[in-house]
């Protein structure tokens, strides 16, 4: 159970094309999912937290305007590239977190590698 | 808020060797505490995690971590590694109240498993 399921696997985009994310939470219902990026050989660095039917909320640093965040229902948070630029080029990955906390813990997807050209 | 170090970035073992990633945390309340494997090209992995109880978690794979309050560090531990264990580990940390928290992460150790 709880598993997390994220698509495109990698996407190749043009500089200044926006890209999709999805995140998908197959078994589980997640009020909140969150979006990580990670450099190459780096840790994962928290971008926003996504909660269902309201407003993302924005780690420091992080352009809410450019990184665009739906969490239109209980199972599928999207990220949203926009004006995609070589620099935004990035392992993304997202996680969910189960409404039920019988068993208290993150579930990651497979992530999501951007390359822009 | 909270903060993870992990003390070494690359750790070199040969294969049947033991094998411990060391961990350490710094938050100013209680915490629970992750340990994660990357593979390449994929995401995260939950190997193990202390949320309370016995301080010497067991997780898959072999592995075991035993958080220690008065040290604030969770080192994870295999008596025997495999090939396949070559990977990248996370130590990861959350506060213990307030639901839906965030995870922090350390920076990653390369394991690296050879012949």
């Amino acid at each position: 159970g709880a598993v997390v399921s994220q698509h495109p696997s990698w996407v190749i985009c043009k500089s200044g094309t926006s890209v999709k994310i999805e995140c998908r939470s197959l078994d589980f219902q997640a009020t909140t999912m969150f979006w990580y990026r990670q450099f190459p050989k780096q840790s994962l660095m928290l971008m926003a937290t996504s909660n269902e039917g309201s407003k993302a909320t924005y780690e420091q640093g992080v352009e809410k305007d450019k990184f665009l965040i739906n969490h239109a229902s209980l199972t599928l948070s999207t990220l949203t590239v926009t004006s995609a630029h070589p620099e935004d080029s990035s392992f993304y990955i997202c996680s969910a977190f189960p409404l039920r906390l019988t068993n208290y813990g993150y579930t990651f997807g497979s992530g999501t590698r951007l390359t822009v050209v | 808020a909270q903060s993870v170090t992990q003390l070494d970035s690359q750790v070199p073992v040969f294969e049947e060797a033991p094998v411990e990633l060391r961990c350490n945390y710094s938050s100013s309340v209680s915490v629970y505490l992750f340990w994660y494997v990357q593979y390449p090209n994929q995401g995260l992995q939950l190997l193990l995690k202390y949320l309370s109880g016995s301080t010497l978690v067991k997780g898959i794979n072999g592995f075991e971590a035993e958080f220690n309050k008065s040290q604030t560090s969770f080192h994870l531990r295999k008596p025997s590694v495999h090939i396949s264990d070559t990977a990248e580990y996370f130590c990861a940390v959350s506060p213990s109240t307030g639901g839906y928290n965030k995870l922090i992460f350390g920076a990653g150790t390369r394991l690296a498993v050879h012949p």
